[in-house]
């Protein structure tokens, strides 16, 4: 059973820092990986979608790495800023069209 | 851009009422799924739908627990016979194709009193 966990649970950092999150799972064999963003008491923004045979996926200051042998993927943030300040969550398929497994989340806090 | 779109935000109901939640997915999409998410835990699969039958379920989803594409457009999700633990965030989701990225509506509230 596939086992996705995420470090750190939270994070606080002053604005304009760069941070890396982190995602790790058990089984390797994945379809893609997903980075969402959600607001408290909010729903699940998609952010990064990386596909199985892809190494990342950037979109403007977010950038996702895959790395399926070691079962990791991180979510880069470059300069951060207050509006940043959300929970993000991976979440990963291990077939076409099946489940996502989620992480616990990492809750991010930037301060101004 | 497209959206999934949930009613109502809020649902509270007693324990023991049947509740439906509703979902309109995006057009072109033709995978739906339902997930919860417990407060102050992980997002929990509960069903995919794929050509107008269940593609999978989780443990979760029960004989309490139905699904249904009643017209082109809607997707809901039933639970029968409502109790306190059913008391969580319910998300609809939608994607192309399986293997594409998913997109989530904003969720539904459910409390059970």
């Amino acid at each position: 059973k596939q086992e996705v966990t995420q470090i750190p649970a939270a994070l606080s950092v002053p604005e304009g820092e760069n941070l890396v999150l982190n995602c790790s799972f058990t089984d390797s064999a994945i379809y893609n990986l997903q980075w969402f963003r959600q607001d408290p008491g909010k729903g699940l923004t998609s952010l990064l979608l990386i596909q199985s045979s892809q190494r990342e996926q950037t979109s403007g200051r977010l950038n996702a790495s895959l790395d399926k042998s070691s079962g990791r993927s991180t979510l880069y943030i470059a300069a951060s800023q207050p509006g940043d300040s959300a929970t993000y969550l991976c979440a990963l398929s291990n077939n076409a069209g099946n489940m996502l497994t989620f992480g616990g989340g990492t809750r991010l806090m930037v301060k101004p | 851009e497209p959206e999934v779109t949930q009613t109502p935000s809020h649902q509270v109901t007693q324990m023991g009422q049947e509740v439906i939640l509703r979902c309109v997915p995006i057009s072109n999409h033709l995978y739906f799924y339902w997930y919860r998410q417990i407060l102050g835990q992980k997002v929990e699969f509960l069903v995919s739908f794929y050509n107008n039958e269940i593609s999978e379920k989780s443990e979760i989803f029960d004989d309490q627990f139905s699904v249904e594409r009643p017209d082109g457009s809607n997707f809901t999700l039933k639970i029968r016979s409502t109790k306190l633990e059913d008391s969580a965030m319910y998300f609809c989701a939608s994607s192309v194709r399986g293997g594409d990225g998913y997109t989530f509506g904003s969720g539904t509230r459910l409390t059970v009193v």
